[in-house]
């Protein structure tokens, strides 16, 4: 069964220039979850979500957005981007357990986002 | 609002000893915890989960946590450590029903001295 596979993996942007991170699910997965990992601040939670809705926001300014597409694959877009977006961007799918408890996140590998 | 304090931002043990990463948590209602690892250039993976089933917790590799409630803390533990356990461990709560998401300690770098 294939892992949750993100690309791409490494990029270089400009300080204004804008960037989409592409990320696929575990088959079978209708969550996708988006985190920021910085030496600084740690993971920090961007946003999730499920059956193409997002049902939970972090504390990030509206430049950073996603969506996610009928067959649960999803995008991340960071647009005006300041040197403090560099970062570790990690995305992780889960089957969102029914009980309605989180459920385990399978994460990628990430996309290393370097803005200069 | 949840959070959890990861003691030590770097612990070091030789090979062979007792591994323990310590994990205190705030909650405002019975919380999730979880302990994931993070190799070198990797993702994260699960170790172990806590759901209120049982206060000790058995993970892969030979980890386990203790759900320890007066304490409000969720330590991790392993009896003897090896050389592939260097790697970077980050404690997470939620209490959030009906979503994903988690809210992570700020890790713990784990070194294996041969």
């Amino acid at each position: 069964k294939a892992g949750v596979t993100q690309t791409p993996r490494y990029l270089i942007k400009t300080r204004g220039q804008q960037v989409t991170l592409s990320c696929s699910p575990i088959s079978g997965h209708r969550s996708v979850s988006w985190y920021q990992q910085t030496p600084g601040q740690g993971l920090q939670f961007l946003f999730e979500y499920f059956s193409e809705t997002q049902r939970n926001k972090g504390n990030f300014p509206g430049r950073f957005s996603g969506r996610q597409f009928s067959n649960s694959r999803s995008e991340m877009n960071v647009s005006t981007l300041e040197l403090g977006d560099s970062a570790l961007y990690l995305c992780a799918s889960s089957l969102a357990g029914s009980s309605g408890g989180p459920g385990e996140l399978f994460f990628g590998e990430g996309s290393r986002l370097t803005v200069l | 609002a949840q959070s959890v304090t990861q003691l030590g931002s770097h612990v070091s043990v030789s090979e062979g000893a007792l591994v323990l990463l310590r994990c205190n948590y705030s909650s405002s209602v019975p919380p999730y915890l979880f302990w994931y690892v993070q190799y070198p250039n990797q993702g994260l993976q699960l170790l172990l989960k806590y759901t209120s089933a049982a206060t000790l917790v058995k993970g892969i590799n030979g980890f386990e946590a203790e759900f320890k409630k007066s304490e409000t803390s969720f330590h991790l533990t392993k009896p003897s450590a090896h050389m592939s356990d260097a790697a970077e461990y980050f404690c997470a709560v939620s209490e959030d029903f009906g979503n994903e998401k988690l809210t992570f300690g700020t890790g713990t770098r784990l070194t294996i001295i041969p």
